[in-house]
């Protein structure tokens, strides 16, 4: 059971190119978010997804994009890179609101040049 | 906008003594959740306390809530240094699926 899985872990872009930070859940959870982790900024909910085929707006959605095509995955598209989207991100997924926490992936780090 | 906010910021302790920290938050609630995360590593689920309950307990930890106050602290007793780490509450806001989190408690465990 490899619980929630993000890739690459480290990364490096340069201004205006475009990635997808990948992530995976085995678990058959239904809610899946991703969130960016900045110094002094705790973590920010970016978009998140109550099953495939639906998702939503976090508290920074703007140059992100999101899809869920199955249960299992929810991958992060960055559409043109900027320095100021350098930060951690995290993936996660728990069974529904309420029910349980959320487990988290490991993380990926992002630098922006 | 943060939800959460806990306090203190930062927090230094030694080894054996109990280590508190606060959350407060803005708006109503269906339930609240702490998490740890040690340095460089992804959040772990430690405790989630619904509206309707005032405590709950997981091994040395204790979580109240007060939800007349907007406010929930999170006691860690008899301290380990591996408990060093930081620490964060997260609620959610009902009528979404969202959950946000807080600034979070950086917590140091001194042997």
């Amino acid at each position: 059971n490899a619980g929630v899985t993000q890739t690459p872990k480290f990364q490096v872009l340069k201004t205006g190119q475009s990635m997808t930070l990948q992530c995976a859940q085995d678990m058959n959870h239904e809610y899946m978010s991703w969130y960016r982790q900045d110094p002094g900024m705790g973590l920010r909910l970016i978009h998140y997804s109550v099953g495939a085929g639906i998702t939503d707006q976090g508290e920074v959605p703007n140059g992100y994009n999101v899809s869920r095509s199955t249960t299992e995955d929810f991958p992060l598209r960055l559409l043109s890179a900027a320095p100021s989207q350098t930060s951690v991100y995290f993936c996660a997924s728990s069974r529904g609101q309420g029910r349980d926490g959320y487990t988290f992936g490991s993380g990926t780090r992002l630098t922006v040049v | 906008s943060q939800q959460g906010e806990e306090d203190p910021q930062a927090l230094s302790i030694q080894e054996g003594e109990n280590a508190t920290m606060n959350c407060s938050y803005k708006t109503s609630i269906n339930n609240l959740q702490w998490y740890r995360q040690n340095s460089g590593r992804g959040l772990v689920h430690l405790i989630l306390i619904r509206s309707n309950e005032r405590e709950k307990h997981s091994g040395r930890l204790r979580v109240t809530l007060d939800t007349s106050k907007k406010s929930s602290s999170l006691l860690i007793t008899a301290s380990r240094a591996a408990d060093t780490a930081s620490y964060f509450c997260a609620t959610d806001r009902p009528g979404t699926y969202k959950y946000i989190f807080g600034t979070g408690t950086r917590l140091k465990v001194l042997a």
